[in-house]
């Protein structure tokens, strides 16, 4: 089970805007609407902030936003705050036999 | 409250067992899929396991063979039995739940140490 390729590192200041990609195959992000975003603090537990390559759980702000094209799945935050420094995890489903598959995950730096 | 408890985990030498519990409150556990994730330290997450609400039950290369998922619809409650444990098997287990393809409760997780 391959992972998906992710940037290890995004940085961004106050009030712009980063996109963290993520990148998989044809077999897996290509294949499925089925794209999810985790944010995790340092000693926390993560937390899901985009769903179905696009949805938003209640709750989470409007500036997180997810899309995919092809093989590649965005996440988009805008209007950068303090507290959206975090690693990031995108994960899709991928079929049978690997299921689900996880992103190394991107380190994002509010500077 | 709507919680996931994980327990279980604690140091254990290579080739030993251990068994991981999940106990789920505030929602009805029998509708839902549940899963197991771990994140070794430093690292990224890693899925590892899944059980769906009619016992259809799916694992990562990593743990075939070796671990198995069970719940108990009776106890609300998910679990891990790990056998013929390696060093890499070190991490933070979390029991998660499966919501609309995506994993939408984590438990707080349970850690495991596998070293002689």
């Amino acid at each position: 089970q391959s992972a998906l390729t992710q940037p290890a590192s995004v940085t961004g200041s106050p009030g712009q805007s980063i996109t963290i990609s993520c990148t998989g195959t044809n077999s897996d992000a290509g294949s499925y609407d089925r794209v999810s975003w985790y944010q995790q603090h340092p000693g926390k537990v993560p937390k899901v902030m985009i769903y179905g390559v696009n949805k938003r759980p209640s709750g989470v702000s409007n500036r997180f936003s997810g899309s995919k094209f092809g093989n590649t799945a965005s996440l988009t935050i805008s209007g950068l705050q303090a507290e959206d420094e975090a690693d990031y995890y995108c994960c899709t489903y991928a079929g049978s036999g690997t299921y689900w598959v996880f992103g190394g995950g991107t380190k994002l730096t509010v500077l | 409250e709507v919680q996931l408890v994980d327990s279980g985990g604690g140091l254990v030498q290579p080739g030993g067992s251990l068994r991981l519990s999940c106990a789920a409150s505030g929602f009805t556990f029998s509708s839902y899929a549940m899963n197991w994730v771990r994140q070794a330290p430093g690292k990224g997450l890693e899925w590892i396991s899944y059980i769906s609400s009619t016992y259809e039950i799916w694992y990562a290369d990593s743990v075939q063979g070796r671990f198995t998922i069970s719940r108990d619809n009776a106890k609300n409650s998910l679990y891990l039995q790990m056998n013929s444990l390696r060093d890499e098997d070190t991490a933070v287990y979390y029991c998660v739940r499966d919501q609309a393809w995506a994993f939408d409760m984590w438990g707080q997780g349970t850690k495991v140490t596998v070293s002689s």
